[in-house]
């Protein structure tokens, strides 16, 4: 099946300081990559739709210059967490869709951010 | 309205249960259902998909859709510890994916 990875898996920071996450699909091309944030059991919250070349779509009430998405290629979308505060603190999944099977998102294993 | 309602559970069973869960949902139009299995601290995992009213079976999974009630299912035969997950729906239109709250499940040996 369609492989998806993030790196890195954990990462821990110092508030004020900026993370970057990336989310690559490793055997199939994606125009569309999706960014969540999913908080201790709870569901998956959609932050933002990447697609490739072009800005990404926000959902509501996330910021997007603290939130910077770029989609660089078919197969790498990269989010920037900036000036991290400890209400980031979250684990965050990217997803992608396969651009031959339009009803499938595949999902990486997510990185946990942990900002003190 | 929720695009999609699932019950968040926890669902605790024996081993060897029939596990249940179950999504309703208000669009129509919703073209793609699909089942994700997530494990903690891991990302979902594509368990199931189809687009049509009916059962789909895969080994000891049934994925089943009743486009006339708006009601999707999954059923987990002979449960195995193993399925101690979150489980969760998901349900297409174009380029939206809606996905339902999750249900825990908790197999008990």
């Amino acid at each position: 099946g369609a492989v998806v990875s993030q790196h890195p898996s954990r990462v821990i920071c110092k508030s004020g300081t900026s993370v970057k996450i990336e989310c690559r699909s490793l055997d199939f091309q994606a125009t569309t990559m999706f960014w969540y944030r999913q908080f201790p059991k709870q569901s998956l919250m959609l932050m933002a739709t990447s697609n490739e070349g072009s800005k990404a779509t926000y959902e509501q009430g996330v910021e997007k210059d603290k939130f910077l998405i770029n989609h660089a290629s078919l197969t790498l979308s990269t989010l920037t967490v900036t000036s991290a505060h400890p209400e980031d603190s979250s684990f965050y999944i990217c997803s992608a869709r396969d651009l031959s099977a339009s009803y499938e998102q595949y999902f990486g294993p997510g990185t946990r951010l942990t900002v003190t | 309205q929720k695009e999609v309602e699932q019950d968040p559970g926890p669902l605790s069973v024996p081993e060897g249960a029939i596990v249940s869960l179950n999504c309703t949902y208000s669009n129509s139009a919703f073209q793609y259902f699909m089942w994700y299995r997530q494990y903690s601290r891991k990302g979902p995992e594509l368990l199931m998909y189809t687009y049509s009213s009916g059962n789909k079976e895969d080994g000891r999974f049934t994925a089943q859709v009743d486009k006339s009630s708006k009601y999707i299912s999954l059923f987990i035969r002979d449960s195995q510890p193993s399925d101690s997950a979150t489980y969760l729906c998901a349900i297409t239109l174009g380029n939206q994916f809606y996905f339902g709250t999750g249900t825990s499940l908790t197999v008990i040996p």
